[in-house]
């Protein structure tokens, strides 16, 4: 497509439940980043898909997250066990010129996660 | 580490209106410094961005510059339409410190502008 795809937009979920989140980054497109925007707060970086390299899993919050990304494309953003404070926009990025000075992100409309 | 502080919102201004929403930052290195505009409904967008001291973004009307003694990078814009209205992000990338993956992003600034 011409742009990040995220699905679903929505999602709510009860306590404890696991969740799936998808990204499909834009075509030949090597870098694919997820964040996560809570209320009031800024954009935290999550993890980051640079091609074949092992992921930078750096921003992940706990062990009950975890994602993955399929054949260099699509990505898969899991969390289980979910906690109320897990609610948030989870936005992906993907990006062609990764580790450039210059590097430009774009951004999918995200996933409005509600955790009951 | 690496942290951007913004304006905090919202903003609400009359069409034709001056613009400014502040940034600043705290950096170990020598960031690139970013604006993304959310517009409602729709993802995150470059607005615009600078890479060095002194560097001046402009687009759509909107100018930020890099100002490394201030640590600050102020989005300004002289007249404002109903069709800016939406969320601003500051962000910075500091390649130097091996975060080049991590953009660092404010808080965000909502702006509405009304006819």
């Amino acid at each position: 497509g011409a742009g990040v795809s995220q699905s679903p937009s929505n999602k709510v979920t009860e306590k404890g439940k696991d969740v799936e989140l998808r990204c499909d980054p834009i075509s030949g497109h090597t870098a694919l980043y997820w964040y996560r925007q809570s209320l009031g707060q800024g954009l935290e970086f999550l993890i980051y898909f640079q091609g074949n390299s092992a992921p930078d899993k750096s921003g992940l919050p706990s062990d009950r997250f975890s994602a993955e990304r399929t054949g260099g494309s699509v990505s898969t953003l899991t969390i289980q066990r979910t906690q109320q404070e897990d609610s948030a926009v989870y936005l992906c990025a993907s990006s062609s010129q990764a580790g450039a000075r210059t590097e430009k992100l774009f951004f999918g409309s995200g996933t409005q996660l509600s955790v009951l | 580490g690496n942290s951007v502080t913004q304006m905090e919102g919202p903003v609400t201004l009359s069409e034709e209106a001056f613009l400014t929403i502040n940034c600043t930052y705290t950096a170990t290195g020598y960031p690139s410094l970013f604006w993304y505009v959310q517009y409602p409904g729709e993802g995150l967008q470059l607005l615009l961005k600078a890479t060095k001291a002194d560097d001046k973004g402009s687009n759509k009307g909107f100018e930020a510059t890099y100002r490394k003694e201030t640590t600050s990078f102020h989005l300004e814009k002289g007249s404002v339409q109903v069709s800016d209205s939406a969320v601003y992000f500051c962000a910075l990338s500091d390649l130097t410190s091996g975060s080049a993956r991590q953009l660092t992003f404010g808080s965000g600034t909502q702006l509405t502008v009304l006819p």
